[in-house]
C-alpha cells in the first residue's frame, strides 16, 4: 500500500521568501516520488521526479526537493518565489506496492504576495 | 507533441442529460487515465486503461459512469444521467509507462451539471 499526506492546504509567502512545501509518503517498498503543479485551468505538469539516482532532484522554475529515506519526507522547496510560482502543488508516489498506480496528495495551494 | 487533447474545455448541462467528455492522448503512450478532480475529494482515479482494455475501474463512482477505448488514439468518458453531484473537472492522462514515468495530463473538462 502506498499513501501520501501534504501538510497544509494553503501556504503564503511574500515575494523573493524561501517557499517549502512539505510531503510525507508511506510505502512498505522503494517508492517512486513526483511533484506536479496546477496553473489556473490547466492539467498538471511533471515539476520533479525523484527515481533513487540522487537524494536531492532538480526541477524546472528553480524548484528542488529532497528525498529523505529516514523522515519518509519529500518536501518542496525554492529559494526566492515569484508571483508566477502562484498556484497549486501536488505530490505523488508510485511503488511496485500499488502496481505503479501514482498516489497523489491533496495538494497544497501556493499564495505569494508582493 | 500536441500533448493530451480533451474536449470541450467547458460542458453545462441539465441534470438527467448524457454526458460525454473525450480525449487523445500521446501518440505512443499505453497507458491512459481518467481522474475526477474537486474541492472536496481532490484527484480521484476514476479508470485507467492499458492497451486499450481497461485494467481497474474501481474508482468509477456509479453505473452512471462508463468509459471506453476503441483505439490507441481516442477514450470516452460518459454519464447518464448526469446529476448536480458530477459537477467537476475531469482530466485525462498518459504514459508510455508505469512505474518512473510521470503523467501527462490534459487541460481538463470542467462539468457543470444544473
Amino acid at each position: 500500500a502506498q499513501s501520501v499526506t501534504q501538510l497544509g492546504s494553503h501556504v503564503s509567502v511574500s515575494e523573493g521568501a524561501l517557499v517549502l512545501l512539505r510531503c510525507n509518503y508511506s510505502s512498505s517498498v522503494p517508492p517512486y516520488l513526483f511533484w506536479y503543479v496546477q496553473y489556473p485551468n490547466q492539467g498538471l505538469q511533471l515539476l520533479l521526479k525523484y527515481t533513487s539516482a540522487a537524494t536531492l532532484v532538480k526541477g524546472i522554475n528553480g524548484f528542488e526537493a529532497e528525498f529523505k529515506k529516514s523522515e519518509t519526507s519529500f518536501h518542496l522547496t525554492k529559494p526566492s518565489a515569484h508571483m508566477s510560482d502562484a498556484a497549486e502543488y501536488f505530490c505523488a508516489v508510485t511503488s511496485s506496492g500499488g502496481s505503479y498506480i501514482p498516489t497523489f496528495g491533496r495538494g497544497t495551494s501556493l499564495i505569494v504576495h508582493p | 507533441d500536441a500533448g493530451v487533447i480533451q474536449s470541450p474545455r467547458h460542458e453545462v448541462t441539465e441534470m438527467g442529460q448524457e454526458v460525454t467528455l473525450r480525449c487523445k492522448p500521446i501518440s505512443g503512450h499505453d497507458y491512459l487515465f481518467w481522474y475526477r478532480q474537486t474541492m472536496m475529494r481532490g484527484l480521484e482515479l476514476l479508470i485507467y486503461f492499458n492497451n486499450n482494455v481497461p485494467i481497474d475501474d474501481s474508482g468509477m463512482p456509479e453505473d452512471r459512469f462508463s468509459a471506453k477505448m476503441p483505439n490507441a488514439s481516442f477514450s470516452t468518458l460518459k454519464i447518464q444521467p448526469s446529476e448536480p453531484r458530477d459537477s467537476a473537472v475531469y482530466f485525462c492522462a498518459s504514459t508510455n509507462r508505469l512505474d518512473n514515468s510521470p503523467l501527462h495530463f490534459g487541460n481538463g473538462t470542467r462539468l457543470t451539471v444544473t
